[in-house]
């Protein structure tokens, strides 16, 4: 089993839409929580931080991060054509060199 | 700021044949990183070098090697390439060790015949 699972999608929405996109972890010692956009043939580029539970704002992105459920939701507010991508979320905890990856939700935003 | 760059974009390589992927950094951070992505599998690291001069193994480091050049640079080099190493590979750096936000490059795509 994985430590993080992502659903894989696609996800379609129309231009508008609120948009929420999640993962599950089981490892219980993560505490450090991303989000990774990722636009076809480019490299990942960092959305959002979070440290620990709770929630974060920035503009139209929403991430929360529910440690007791082992789960993590990025939301995308009034969601734009420009927002079709992949995004990845990753996670990593005390100890940890690296991050672990989700394999990442495509989205597409139809116009 | 160019940010991460990486070479080459695209590369085709026949099996056995060796090849370094180049990676630099202008941001002075003293971590970096390479990953593969897989389809459905994400992102996987292959080797990272938490500061310069250091070099670990990560989960997939099997017929890698890597040299941390200088503070700036993060080689990675397949020996003897294999069909099972076709991916596209990605170099990533942060300001220190994870959890530190990582920053990636636009990734090489490679092709093993």
């Amino acid at each position: 089993q994985k430590e993080v699972e992502q659903d894989p999608g696609p996800l379609s929405v129309p231009e508008g839409a609120i948009v929420s996109l999640n993962c599950t972890y089981s490892n219980s010692a993560f505490q450090y929580f991303m989000w990774y956009r990722q636009y076809s043939r480019k490299g990942p580029e960092l959305l959002m931080y979070t440290y620990s539970s709770g929630n974060k704002e920035d503009g139209r992105f929403t991430a929360q991060v529910d440690k007791s459920s082992k789960y993590i939701s990025l939301f995308i507010r009034d969601s734009q054509p420009s927002d079709s991508a992949t995004y990845l979320c990753a996670m990593s905890g005390p100890g940890r060199r690296a991050l672990t990856f989700g394999s990442g939700t495509r989205l597409q935003v139809q116009p | 700021n160019a940010g991460v760059t990486q070479t080459p974009k695209f590369q085709v390589l026949k099996t056995g044949q060796s090849m370094t992927l180049q990676c630099a950094q202008d941001m002075n951070h003293n971590s970096m990183y390479w990953y593969r992505q897989d389809p459905g599998m994400g992102l996987r690291l292959i080797y990272y070098s938490a500061s310069e001069g250091t070099t670990d193994k990560g989960e997939v480091p099997n017929g890698y090697n890597v040299s941390r050049l200088n503070k700036r640079e993060f080689s990675l080099r397949l020996e003897s390439a294999a069909p099972s190493q076709t991916s596209v590979y990605f170099c990533a750096s942060s300001e220190r060790d994870t959890p530190s936000e990582q920053f990636f490059g636009p990734g090489t795509r490679l092709t093993v015949l």
